[in-house]
């Protein structure tokens, strides 16, 4: 069965910090993966999305990911954290029926706290 | 342009009354999904429609739940003989159609509190 892994529930990092987040997926089939950011009272935005070519994609607000086939993994990076990036931020494998991307498979979510 | 709404914003109801959560997707959307996102947990998908049926409703954890796009636009989630366990915010995601991968655009969610 599909299914994504976040292992760290909570992470804090000074502004201006890298970041990394951690994403784990297990699918069958060649994955679409899409990393969203979800702020307090905000419905889910996509920040990137993988679904075939170039391993390494870019996204919003300067947030980039890279897919790694041989690790499963899809983690989400960004060079220098701002304030502003402090929100949960969910990992998820798109699982198809019939050929066509539909239902997404969300993985528990990382909170990122930034301190100044 | 306008993005996915919810209504109500907030639901709040007593164990075993019926509730009804609507969705107005992305004008021209032909898919429509619901998801259901507990307190600290990712969306767990509910039912996905394309058009006016539904084409998967694998995630529907029971026959109280039940879900219509009479039109193919707007959806209502119907929950019947709610139970606490029901309380949890539930989003709706729209997305363009099913020709290739389609980004879903996600609604700011019900929450609903079951007493």
């Amino acid at each position: 069965a599909q299914s994504v892994t976040q292992p760290d529930i909570h992470i804090t990092v000074s502004e201006g910090a890298s970041l990394e987040l951690r994403c784990n997926y297990s699918y069958g089939a060649t994955p679409y993966l899409f990393w969203y950011v979800q702020s307090p009272g905000q419905g889910l935005q996509l920040l990137l999305k993988y679904f075939s070519g170039d391993t390494l994609v870019q996204g919003i607000k300067g947030f980039e990911a890279e897919f790694k086939r041989s690790q499963s993994s899809f983690n989400l990076r960004k060079p220098s954290v701002h304030w502003s990036d402090a929100a949960e931020y969910f990992c998820a494998v798109g699982a198809g029926y019939g050929g066509a991307t539909n239902k997404l498979i969300f993985g528990t979510g990382t909170l990122l706290a930034v301190q100044p | 342009g306008a993005g996915v709404s919810q209504t109500p914003s907030n639901k709040v109801t007593e164990k075993g009354k019926y509730v009804e959560l609507r969705c107005d997707p992305i004008s021209g959307h032909t898919a429509l999904y619901w998801y259901r996102q507990s307190l600290g947990q990712g969306p767990e998908f509910l039912i996905y429609f394309q058009g006016t049926g539904a084409a998967d409703d694998s995630g529907l954890p029971n026959d109280r739940f039940f879900a219509v796009r009479p039109e193919g636009s707007v959806s209502t989630l119907k929950i019947q003989r709610t139970e606490r366990g029901d309380s949890a915010v539930y989003l709706c995601a729209s997305s363009p159609g099913t020709s290739g991968i389609n980004e879903q655009f996600f609604g700011p969610g019900t929450r609903l509190t079951v007493l």
